[in-house]
C-alpha cells in the first residue's frame, strides 16, 4: 500500500525567510502525481502545488518550488519570501496515476509558524 | 459558482442518533469524495464515486453510507453515531480523467458525537 510521510509536526520561518518542508511516500507505481495543500485555520483545503511523476522538472508556483527526488521518493516543498498569510498546515498527498478515480492518500501535515 | 459546499458547518450528536451530510458542487464535476480528518493526522478517504449512481468504498468506510442520486450532490450518512466519529468531514470534487486529481473541497463539518 502507498504511505506518506511528513517528518516534520512543525517547523517556524522568520517573515520573508526561506524554508522547506519533508516529505517521503512509497509506492511500486511508476505513473503517479504528488501534491502539496495547504489548511489555514479557516480550515479550507487549498491546492499549493502539483508534481507529475514522468515529469522531471520541479514544479513551480510563484514562491513556491518543489523538489522532486523520484529515485529516492522525496518531494519537498519550499517557500520562498514567507509571508504571514502562509501560516498554515500543510499537507503532501500522493495519487495513483493510469486512470485510478482520483484517490488522495495524505500525509499527517506539518504545522507552519511565520514570525514576523 | 459556490464551488463545493457542504451542509450543516456543525453538528452535535448523542451516541446513537443519526444524521445526513449533504455534499453539493456547481462544477458539473464527474468524481466526489467524502474524506474525514482527526487530530494529528492527514484526511483519510471514506467514500468516493465516480459518477451518479455510483458509489464504493476508501479507506475506512465503517459506520457511514452514501448516496448519489444526483451527479451534483454526494450525502454522507451516519445511521448510528458513536464518539470514535467525531472528526471534520470534508467532501471534495474532481473532474473525470487526468485531471481527476485537482480536487476541490468544501469548508468541512465538525462533527462531534457525546
Amino acid at each position: 500500500a502507498q504511505t506518506v510521510t511528513q517528518s516534520q509536526p512543525e517547523m517556524s520561518v522568520q517573515e520573508a525567510e526561506t524554508v522547506t518542508l519533508s516529505c517521503t511516500y512509497d509506492t511500486s507505481e511508476s505513473d503517479y502525481y504528488l501534491f502539496w495543500y495547504k489548511q489555514p485555520p479557516s480550515r479550507q483545503m487549498i491546492l499549493v502545488i502539483r508534481q507529475e511523476a514522468y515529469k522531471q522538472q520541479n514544479a513551480t508556483e510563484n514562491r513556491f518550488s518543489v523538489n522532486f527526488q523520484k529515485a529516492a521518493k522525496s518531494f519537498s516543498l519550499k517557500i520562498s519570501d514567507s509571508q504571514l498569510g502562509d501560516a498554515a498546515m500543510y499537507f503532501c498527498a500522493y495519487a495513483a496515476g493510469g486512470g485510478s478515480q482520483g484517490n488522495l492518500i495524505f500525509g499527517k501535515g506539518t504545522k507552519l509558524s511565520v514570525k514576523p | 459558482n459556490a464551488g463545493v459546499t457542504q451542509t450543516p458547518k456543525f453538528r452535535v450528536l448523542k451516541t446513537g442518533q443519526s444524521m445526513t451530510l449533504l455534499c453539493a458542487q456547481d462544477m458539473n464535476h464527474e468524481y466526489m469524495y467524502w474524506y474525514r480528518q482527526d487530530p494529528g493526522m492527514g484526511l483519510r478517504l471514506i467514500h468516493y464515486s465516480v459518477g451518479e449512481g455510483t458509489t464504493a468504498k476508501g479507506e475506512v468506510p465503517d459506520g457511514y453510507n452514501v448516496s448519489r442520486l444526483k451527479k451534483q450532490n454526494f450525502l454522507l450518512g451516519l445511521e448510528s453515531a458513536a464518539p470514535s466519529q467525531t472528526s471534520v468531514y470534508f467532501c471534495a470534487s474532481s473532474p473525470r480523467g487526468f485531471r481527476a486529481y485537482e480536487q476541490y473541497f468544501g469548508p468541512g463539518t465538525r462533527l462531534t458525537v457525546t
